[in-house]
């Protein structure tokens, strides 16, 4: 009955390799995002997707990719991964572009060597 | 200046207790406010929205004040598990921004 699940948990990686985090919502929901938080804890969007286009691309490296399949799914795909990428990763969904309440997933630890 | 400021914290208080917590934005085009909780290690969900007429729910106390830029949560009759961070969110053009949070830690 999860609401919105992320894939993997946890993920340890070597610099330079090349990562996906999947994210799944079965709420129904219009609009999906990816929040980055850092060491510091400061929680920092990084897209947003409306029915699987792009609405909110914040300044991130373009080695980082998001995409939308369909409207349950977001996947975050980074390229050549970089020690300071080391953070949780949080999908979240909400029903619609200017809606309130936004869900989130439980988090993707990524820890690159 | 970051969009959204919040109580540096941490803030250590003893069950019973009742604690405020601030927030203050820079966007005056923010356009709706919330409160949300995250447990260690945890995602973040969400407590209370923030309404211009100030609103309650429970213990928890959420007020606005949009000439003044600020949003408060005041927490009464603190519980042990209440300990958790509170982050002051503001959504505008459909764009949330989060503040760092405040840790609360509620001890017996």
């Amino acid at each position: 009955d999860t609401a919105v699940s992320q894939t993997p948990k946890y993920l340890v990686t070597q610099m330079g390799n090349d990562k996906s985090i999947k994210c799944e919502q079965n709420l129904g929901h219009d609009t999906m995002y990816w929040y980055k938080q850092d060491s510091k804890k400061f929680l920092k969007i990084m897209f947003s997707y409306n029915n699987k286009e792009l609405i909110i691309n914040e300044t991130v490296p373009n080695r980082f990719s998001p995409k939308s399949p369909d409207k349950a799914h977001l996947n975050l795909h980074i390229n050549s991964l970089e020690l300071g990428d080391s953070a949780v990763y949080f999908c979240a969904s909400s029903l619609a572009v200017s809606t309130d309440t936004q869900y989130f997933g439980p988090g993707t630890r990524l820890t690159v060597l | 200046r970051k969009e959204v400021e919040q109580d540096p914290g941490p803030f250590n208080v003893p069950e019973g207790a009742t604690v405020a917590f601030n927030c203050t934005y820079s966007n005056s085009a923010s356009q709706s406010f919330f409160w949300y909780r995250q447990d260690c290690r945890k995602e973040p969900k969400l407590l209370m929205s923030v309404y211009s007429s100030g609103n309650e729910d429970g213990r928890f106390t959420a007020q606005l004040n949009r000439a003044s830029q600020y949003i408060s949560l005041l927490i009464r009759d603190s519980k042990l598990s209440d300990s958790a961070t509170y982050l002051c969110v503001v959504n505008r053009a459909n764009d949330m921004r989060f503040g760092a949070g405040t840790r609360l830690t509620v001890k017996p």
